[in-house]
């Protein structure tokens, strides 16, 4: 099945500093990339995705872009604000079964 | 639509005790998740529904967790007997499209077994 790493497990910037997430997946089958931001005590709730047919999305302050090839993908978040701070986790999509990293715990210090 | 709404939402139990966490998924949502979330193993699926019928448990840990949706709007996720590993949030997702559409969570059920 579908196995996905995340790095870092933890990641503390300062305010304003850009934060970048990575995650590789092992099944060359995969074709939609969810990022999902979890505020501490609360579900998990989708901020942006992608899809194998695209390279790069961008929203506002937050980006992924997608290498399909080395099997990789990356969260980019700039000018980062304190609410920013929550575990952030990437997924992968592989036939009909979503499956998650370990997750990131993001610390953004004012 | 209320979203996908879980109950309960804090469960405390002794060990050996049945648990009960109930689902009710987004209306018009056909596929439903169950998901387990601990600080060592992270989110992980244990069982999802298309269309009202399992397609994958793999994920169930073992022959003490069992889930059912008899009807598009209701699933059960229940472990029997519980053990103090079996402490986690459990949370209950549901989408239109499995695997290609994003995926709703409702707000968990904190279980914890003594």
């Amino acid at each position: 099945g579908e196995n996905v790493e995340q790095h870092p497990s933890t990641l503390s910037v300062q305010e304003g500093d850009s934060a970048v997430i990575k995650c590789t997946y092992s099944d060359s089958a995969s074709n939609y990339f969810p990022w999902y931001k979890q505020e501490l005590g609360k579900r998990p709730q989708l901020i942006i995705d992608i899809r194998s047919n695209v390279g790069e999305k961008k929203d506002q302050r937050i980006a992924v872009t997608l290498n399909k090839t080395a099997k990789h993908f990356s969260l980019h978040i700039t000018e980062t604000q304190p609410e920013d701070s929550a575990v952030y986790f990437c997924a992968a999509a592989a036939g009909n079964m979503l499956t998650f990293g370990g997750g990131t715990r993001l610390m953004v210090k004012p | 639509d209320a979203g996908v709404i879980q109950s309960p939402r804090h469960e405390v139990t002794e060990m050996g005790q049945e648990v009960t966490l109930r689902c009710k998924p987004i209306s018009g949502h056909n596929s439903l998740f169950w998901y387990r979330q601990t600080m060592m193993r992270g989110l992980e699926l244990l069982i999802y529904f298309n269309n009202n019928v399992p397609i994958d448990d793999s994920g169930m840990p073992e022959d003490r967790f069992s889930a059912k949706m008899p009807n598009a709007s209701f699933s059960t996720l229940k472990i029997q007997p519980s053990e103090p590993r079996d402490s986690a949030v459990y949370f209950c997702a549901s989408s239109f499209q499995t695997g290609t559409g994003e995926l709703f969570f409702g707000e968990g059920s904190r279980l914890t077994v003594l």
